[in-house]
């Protein structure tokens, strides 16, 4: 079985400055895929990026990278340059058998982490 | 471009009623995935479906169940409604995405309260 766990229940962090939300997983399946989501107040769940785990490089979209050690089985977001409307519930999720992101299967969530923004 | 919609967006029952949710997939995806996010809680996956056939299952109590439709729209039904069932469910379509992995893209949820 696979499982995720997300350590940090709150962070904060200063408007502008960078953060880094942790990540680890657990699982047996040497083809997964990893998620992160932000889960605003509103509800809604808004993807953010995905590492494979075949994939050489660190995933990067926009002001979001993720930091991703395979060793150590861990996958932390960071937030560069934070927004006020970073604030937000984010969520770490693994999907198994993902060879390439072609992987059928459901999503298993970490218990999320609320990220506050200080102006 | 087309999102998944779900319907209806908040739904208010007594205990023991019954409810029917209901998601269309984003246009050509054949696999839609049920969640239930508990208040405080991480998404939980229920049920999925790939192409009008149950794919995989997960916690789903027996008073609920769901189908697929020719559509490919998906019903998730609920029987005998208790109090823990109060929970935003969301319902996800599989698809590819602009970056070329498959993702699922997930509906902006049904806000079920039991009371």
């Amino acid at each position: 079985a696979q499982k995720i766990t997300q350590t940090q229940p709150g962070m904060f962090v200063q408007e502008k400055e960078a953060v880094t939300l942790d990540c680890t997983y657990d699982t047996s399946d040497p083809s997964y895929g990893l998620f992160w989501y932000k889960q605003p107040s509103s509800g809604e769940m808004i993807f953010l990026i995905y590492q494979g785990s075949y994939d050489q490089q660190n995933a990067t979209e926009g002001r979001y990278s993720l930091n991703f050690q395979k060793a150590r089985k861990s996958a932390n977001l960071v937030i560069s340059a934070s927004q006020l409307g970073d604030s937000a519930m984010y969520f770490c999720a693994m999907r198994v058998g993902d060879a390439g992101g072609t992987s059928y299967g459901k999503l298993t969530f970490g218990q999320g982490t609320i990220l506050t923004v200080h102006p | 471009a087309a999102g998944v919609i779900q319907s209806p967006r908040h739904l208010i029952k007594e205990k023991r009623e019954t409810a029917t949710l209901k998601c269309y997939p984003i246009p050509r995806h054949d696999t839609v995935y049920w969640y239930q996010q508990g208040p405080g809680q991480d998404p939980q996956f229920l049920i999925s479906f790939y192409e009008k056939m149950q794919s995989d299952k997960g916690s789903i109590p027996d008073r609920f169940s769901a189908q697929q439709f020719s559509d490919y729209h998906s019903e998730l039904n609920m029987s005998s409604l208790e109090l823990g069932d109060s929970a935003l469910y969301f319902c996800a379509s599989f698809g590819l995405s602009g970056a070329g992995y498959n993702e699922q893209f997930f509906g902006p949820g049904t806000r079920l309260t039991v009371l």
